[in-house]
């Protein structure tokens, strides 16, 4: 099974709203990172976290950190038509050089 | 830089025949990986080389080979392919083994009919 859960799978709000996107994973990590996919096309870092960090900033983009929950969340403020987008969660476990993927959320931005 | 290359971008295959994906990075990078994706199943992790010579399964690693004799390249094989295996390939690399940022290829579809 898959390390990362993400929640909501699909998201949908106006232009200008915040988006918020949850993930959850089962071990313990070195650190997560969050990836966008636009449609058709391969993978985009956004930010990572590392374990003994609870939360990141990038831009619009906010990244909080729970290890004692095994979660994280991304915050996308003032969200735009352009970051129509699926977002993955993704995990270095502990004492490995794996990244493991979630299976994503899917995000649209109406104008 | 290019980045990472992949080809081919689409390929369609029949039950049993072989092929290789070709994946290639011109940053130097240690770490290569090779992904596939599903609808609705994210990227699992299939093979990985944590430098030329050294690789190692991934999540899916059952049909798939792969070999790493230059840093630059990390090909993929399908020896007798299965409409199973029917996905989107992608390519990642990254400087290290725990270092940071990785970095995608553009995709490689193949189906399997």
């Amino acid at each position: 099974s898959q390390q990362g859960e993400e929640d909501p799978q699909a998201l949908s709000i106006q232009e200008g709203e915040n988006a918020t996107m949850n993930c959850s994973y089962k071990t313990s990590i070195n650190n997560l990172q969050w990836y966008r996919q636009n449609s058709g096309r391969g993978l985009v870092h956004l930010i990572l976290i590392r374990s003994n960090e609870r939360e990141k900033h990038s831009g619009r983009l906010r990244v909080t950190l729970d290890t004692s929950k095994k979660s994280s969340s991304l915050l996308i403020t003032a969200s735009r038509a352009a970051d129509t987008a699926s977002y993955f969660c993704a995990t270095v476990p502990s004492n490995t050089g794996k990244l493991i993927f979630g299976q994503g959320t899917t995000l649209q931005v109406k104008p | 830089n290019a980045g990472v290359t992949q080809t081919p971008k689409f390929q369609v295959l029949k039950t049993g025949q072989s092929m290789t994906l070709q994946c290639a990075q011109d940053m130097n990078h240690e770490y290569m990986s090779w992904y596939r994706q599903d609808p609705g199943m994210g990227l699992r992790l299939i093979h990985y080389s944590v430098g030329a010579g050294i690789t190692d399964q991934g999540e899916v690693p059952n049909g798939y080979n792969v070999s790493r004799s230059t840093t630059e390249d990390f090909p993929l094989r399908l020896l007798s392919a299965a409409p199973s295996q029917t996905s989107v390939y992608f390519c990642a690399s990254r400087p290290g083994w725990q270092t940071d940022t990785q970095y995608f290829g553009p995709g490689t579809r193949l189906t399997v009919l």
